[in-house]
């Protein structure tokens, strides 16, 4: 079993309408959740990051953390064409020391 | 306030040649790392700094040295490049205080013949 594991897609979704992206990890103790965009030849960019059970909104962006489920998902609302990229979810990893173990990303497709 | 640069960016290596792939960051951050980045594997973790003068391996270590060479420059050196190395490298920095929050540069494309 993957240590973070994420559909990789595409998902397809009509401008204007609400993109949901989830993600689900194994290591229990794992206590912060980030969301990166990755544009096609760029580097990951951070979008959201969640501590704490529940929801976090920043703009059109939500992140959604349920520890119990070990699950965290991005809704991003309102989507544009130019929100088309891959989404990478990120997770503390179990060697601690801020490194960070990442899923393979889930490419996500606004048509307008 | 250029962030996170890493130099070059491009770069076609044959198989058995050395070099070393340099990373700078101007954001005062204490924890550095290197990741690489292959289709549909997403990225790994090769070697990462947590501070100054300390160096760790990561999930894929073999065959990459690294050198914290200050707090700003953390460099990694492929001995003898081996086609399996043919990936897109990537730099990243964080700060104490903002809990894994990673920040990364623009990346080096390494091809190895």
């Amino acid at each position: 079993q993957k240590e973070v594991e994420q559909n990789s897609g595409p998902l397809s979704v009509p401008e204007g309408a609400i993109a949901s992206l989830n993600c689900t990890y194994s290591d229990r103790v794992s206590q912060s959740f980030f969301w990166y965009r990755q544009y096609s030849g760029k580097s990951p960019e951070l979008i959201m990051s969640i501590y704490s059970n529940g929801d976090k909104e920043d703009g059109r962006f939500t992140a959604q953390l349920n520890k119990a489920s070990q699950y965290v998902s991005l809704l991003i609302r309102d989507s544009q064409p130019s929100d088309s990229a891959t989404y990478l979810c990120a997770v503390n990893s179990r060697t601690g020391r801020r490194a960070l173990t990442f899923g393979s990303g889930t490419r996500l497709q606004v048509q307008p | 306030n250029a962030g996170v640069t890493q130099t070059p960016k491009f770069q076609v290596l044959k198989t058995g040649q050395s070099m070393t792939l340099q990373c700078a960051q101007d954001m005062n951050h204490n924890s550095m790392y290197w990741y690489r980045q292959d289709p549909g594997m997403g990225l790994r973790l090769i070697y990462y700094s947590a501070s100054e003068g300390t160096t760790d391996k990561g999930e894929v270590p073999n065959g990459y040295n690294v050198s914290r060479l200050n707090k700003r420059e953390f460099s990694l050196r492929l001995e003898s490049a081996a086609p399996s190395q043919t990936s897109v490298y990537f730099c990243a920095s964080s700060e104490v205080g903002t809990p894994y929050e990673q920040y990364f540069g623009p990346g080096t494309r390494l091809t190895v013949t």
